[in-house]
């Protein structure tokens, strides 16, 4: 069984501050993870995915996240939050790269404080 | 990327009617695809896997016979939603996967008036 936790369900940062995103997950097998982004009434946007390979992860848009095996989290940071960042964030776990199920978590609203 | 293209985006329709939503990999093969229901400021819930040629395989609770999906070839998956019901208006999302990534449609708002 595997499952994400997604501490916050709102964050707010000022237009070029630091954006940190909690995510810790659990899993029973060696877990792939990953952060989508969501805009308004849209699909999701991939924006990086930890595969067992490097523990720093970089994706698109300057994000980048950091696998922790002993404290069980992925959080995803960015140095300098932009007011197009503003947008839901989505953490997921997987026993595969892309052909099982994804679990979710319940999603960080980020907002971006001009 | 790969793109994954659900259509339509958005619908309404009257209580009692079906709808059908369609979700299609347009430029490579899915392995699988799936279906996710979204209701609002929540997070996506899965509701079904889809393989081609093969029945889909639901979650615990969702109702097959209400969601009745078909995967008919490598790039179609439809949904459809059977005597729709004003319950069931919610963000539905697609994924088509292949063995290295899943890719998302862009959503259908369904409102069941």
């Amino acid at each position: 069984a595997q499952s994400v936790t997604q501490l916050g369900s709102h964050v707010s940062v000022s237009e070029g501050a630091l954006v940190l995103l909690r995510c810790n997950y659990s899993s029973s097998v060696p877990p792939y993870l990953f952060w989508y982004v969501q805009y308004p009434n849209q699909g999701l946007q991939l924006l990086l995915k930890y595969t067992s390979a490097a523990t720093l992860v970089k994706g698109i848009n300057g994000f980048e996240a950091e696998f922790k095996k002993s404290e069980t989290s992925f959080h995803l940071t960015k140095p300098s939050a932009h007011m197009s960042d503003a947008a839901e964030y989505f953490c997921a776990v997987s026993g595969n790269f892309g052909n099982e199920k994804l679990t979710f978590g319940t999603g960080t609203r980020l907002t971006i404080i001009p | 990327g790969a793109v994954v293209s659900q259509h339509p985006s958005r619908v309404i329709c009257k209580s009692g009617t079906s709808v059908k939503i369609e979700c299609r990999s347009l430029d490579f093969q899915a392995t699988t695809m799936f279906w996710y229901r979204q209701f609002p400021k929540q997070s996506l819930m899965l509701m079904a896997t889809s393989n081609e040629g093969s029945k889909a395989t639901y979650e615990q609770g969702v109702e097959k016979d209400k969601f009745l999906i078909n995967h008919a070839s490598l790039t179609l998956s439809t949904l459809t939603v059977t005597s729709a019901h004003p319950e069931d208006s919610s963000f539905y999302i697609c994924s088509a996967t292949t063995d290295t990534e899943a890719f998302f449609g862009q959503g259908t708002r369904l409102t069941v008036v």
